[in-house]
């Protein structure tokens, strides 16, 4: 069964430190990798993906991804973080075998940045 | 255009009540999803309809789950004889369909039903 691991569960940092967020994942296939994030009293929104190409790929705000195939990861990061970022993130996956767009979701990291 | 809404927004209720929540997908996503949100546990895939298709309900944790699509749009989670662990945030997400590529689309989240049972 596919399962989505991330390391950090809570994280808290100053603005403009850089921020690295572990994303491993266990499956053999073809993934697709997502990061959504729900900011405080919002919506999960997506924030980036990836389906294929590029491994490193950029999403909204300043924030980039890079899959690396033989780690199973898909870290997050971004270089100065400020304090709107503070929020919740959440990696996932999606088998592209599986035809469908299940998402099975990491446990998740909260993140806080201080003024 | 308007995005996913869910209903109730929070639901309380006592253990061995029957709930129905209901979610509104983005018109013309032939792809919905429920998922639950429970503390600590992040979010947990519960069950999958695209089109007319039959459901992938691989997810839903118990038979006292169930849901349907009416439709093709509107659908409705039912957890029966409801037990306090089902306490959660359940979500509804919609997409347009998976690409033949297998590639899949980007799923849009409604705000969730926080379910509190007592």
């Amino acid at each position: 069964a596919q399962s989505v691991s991330q390391h950090n569960h809570h994280v808290i940092l100053s603005e403009a430190a850089s921020l690295e967020l572990g994303c491993n994942y266990s499956y053999g296939g073809t993934v697709n990798l997502f990061w959504y994030v729900q900011y405080p009293g919002q919506h999960l929104q997506l924030l980036l993906k990836y389906f294929s190409g590029d491994p490193l790929v950029k999403g909204i705000k300043g924030f980039e991804a890079e899959f690396i195939k033989s780690k199973f990861s898909f870290n997050l990061r971004k270089p100065s973080v400020q304090w709107s970022d503070t929020a919740e993130y959440f990696c996932a996956v999606n088998a592209r075998s599986s035809n469908t767009g299940k998402l099975i979701f990491g446990q998740g990291t909260t993140l806080q940045v201080k003024p | 255009g308007a995005g996913v809404s869910q209903s109730p927004s929070n639901k309380v209720t006592e253990k061995g009540k029957d709930v129905e929540l209901r979610c509104d997908p983005i018109s013309g996503h032939t792809a919905l999803y429920w998922y639950r949100q429970s503390l600590g546990q992040g979010l947990e895939f519960l069950i999958y309809f695209q089109g007319n298709s039959a459901p992938d309900k691989s997810g839903l944790p118990s038979d006292r789950f169930s849901a349907e699509r009416t439709g093709g749009s509107v659908s409705t989670l039912t957890i029966q004889r409801t037990q306090q662990e089902d306490s959660a945030v359940y979500l509804c997400a919609s997409s347009p369909a998976v690409e033949a590529s297998g590639r899949a689309r980007e799923q849009f989240f409604g705000p969730g039903t926080r379910l509190t049972v007592l």
